[in-house]
């Protein structure tokens, strides 16, 4: 059975940084592109990253390159995103997501979240 | 970054009835398109991939159908546990968007 477990979420000053973990199992990690996904209290979902299988191919949404890192440890079958600079706005939960198949676009196992809070 | 506008906001339906959600995207994804179901307190799941592909164990009252910039979610006969919120998504180029979603609520 596929399981996605985020960690590392809490509440943290603006400027402040954070770093999620996802570890994952009942799967062959490094041959899955993963990807970071978050939502804000009450609002709709936003696609916050992708980090291909072999760690070649990376993708961020505009709203968080140049702050976020996503990075992966195969072999602790752990994806990271390593958050800085941090803002109110980016006060979500914040979920790990497998892609269906390999490299594939969609996503169909998702851990439960983790909430950031960005608050002074 | 490709625009997924998704219509209308809210659809008040009864148990039983069709469902028919829309989804627009400001350029094309060809068929790289999904849709995720949303209930409250629980992380999405996945319905539809490649535009019209059922997921694994999805019943077949669910279909997904379109390309290049209109795409269509259809639920062909409600059932009490499909009233939830419903994101179609694209992954034909980077960032990867989602739409605002469509909520199904019951009338």
């Amino acid at each position: 059975e596929v399981q996605l477990v985020e960690s590392g979420g809490g509440l943290v000053q603006p400027g402040g940084s954070l770093r999620l973990s996802c570890a994952a199992s009942g799967f062959t990690f490094s041959s899955y592109a993963m990807n970071w996904v978050r939502q804000a209290p009450g609002k709709g979902l936003e696609w916050v990253s992708v980090i291909s299988g072999n760690a070649r191919a990376i993708y961020y949404a505009d709203s968080v390159r140049g702050r976020f890192t996503i990075s992966r440890d195969d072999s602790k079958s752990t994806l990271y995103l390593q958050m800085n600079s941090l803002r109110a706005e980016d006060t979500a939960v914040y979920y790990c997501a497998r892609a269906t198949r390999g490299g594939s676009g969609d996503t169909d196992s998702w851990g439960q979240g983790t909430l950031v809070t960005v608050s002074s | 970054e490709i625009v997924l506008t998704q219509s209308p906001g809210t659809l008040s339906l009864s148990p039983g009835e069709r469902a028919t959600l829309s989804c627009g995207a400001s350029q094309s994804v060809t068929t790289s398109l999904a849709w995720y179901q949303q209930k409250p307190g629980q992380a999405p799941r996945l319905l539809i991939y490649d535009a019209s592909d059922r997921a694994t164990g999805i019943p077949d009252r669910f279909s997904g159908s379109g390309s290049g910039t209109d795409f269509t979610l259809t639920i062909s006969r409600l059932e009490p546990e499909d009233f939830a919120v419903y994101y179609c998504q694209q992954y034909g180029s980077p960032p990867r968007t989602f739409g605002q979603g469509t909520k199904v609520e019951i009338k």
